[in-house]
């Protein structure tokens, strides 16, 4: 059953406008939520993160909301870039008891037009 | 590069041939994950060792087993192939606690 849900696979936006992928989940036990990038060919690629006690988190273009009473969180590119092209997972962590384990989503495929 | 390796990049193996593949990092991370991606259904876990001489299920673990061999290495096995583990096998290490991971390039298994 998956926790993680990314419901769109894929999204395409053009150069210099805000991508916003998004993510809901089911455990209410996660407490971290993490995003990850990934290119063809390439392993994952972390990107930012963010704990459950905060509900924004931001590093330069990108920027992860939490909503915890909704169980969504979303991640918000501005300006988005043709070399953000790439797919997008969401994944959280329910704490030491799994190892530390991450879940993920299924991904979103990011399409950056010029 | 520090990083994590794994080998083989590419492998095909027929119907019940049996084969290993092998993790190994140099950043001195305490945890280790091997996780498989097919389309469409995002990555799943197979198996993970916390700390060295530890290994437990994840989510997918029927047909493989895991060999947490130090601290630098976490080997796969599949001890006899099946079409349905034709996949993407990646490995990630970890330092512990939530900060993510950092994973290998990956090795792409196709069973025929």
């Amino acid at each position: 059953d998956q926790q993680v849900k990314q419901n769109s696979p894929s999204l395409s936006v053009q150069e210099g406008r805000i991508s916003i992928l998004n993510c809901d989940y089911t455990n209410s036990m996660f407490d971290y939520f993490l995003w990850y990038k990934k290119y063809p060919a390439e392993g994952p690629t972390f990107l930012i993160s963010i704990s459950s006690i905060k509900d924004k988190n931001e590093d330069g273009r990108f920027t992860v909301f939490l909503n915890k009473s909704a169980k969504h969180l979303s991640l918000h590119i501005v300006p988005s870039q043709p070399g953000d092209s790439a797919v997008y997972f969401c994944a959280a962590i329910a704490g030491s008891n799994s190892g530390y384990a991450l879940n993920f989503g299924k991904g979103t495929s990011l399409l950056v037009t010029p | 590069n520090a990083g994590v390796t794994q080998t083989p990049k590419f492998q095909v193996l027929k119907t019940g041939q049996s084969m290993t593949l092998q993790c190994a990092q140099d950043m001195n991370h305490n945890s280790m994950y091997w996780y498989r991606q097919d389309p469409g259904m995002g990555l799943r876990l197979i198996y993970y060792s916390a700390s060295e001489g530890t290994t437990d299920k994840g989510e997918v673990p029927n047909g493989y087993n895991v060999s947490r061999l130090n601290k630098r290495e976490f080997s796969l096995r599949l001890e006899s192939a099946a079409p349905s583990q034709t996949s993407v096998y990646f490995c990630a290490t970890a330092q512990g606690g939530p900060y993510g991971y950092t994973f290998g390039s990956g090795t792409r298994l196709t069973v025929v």
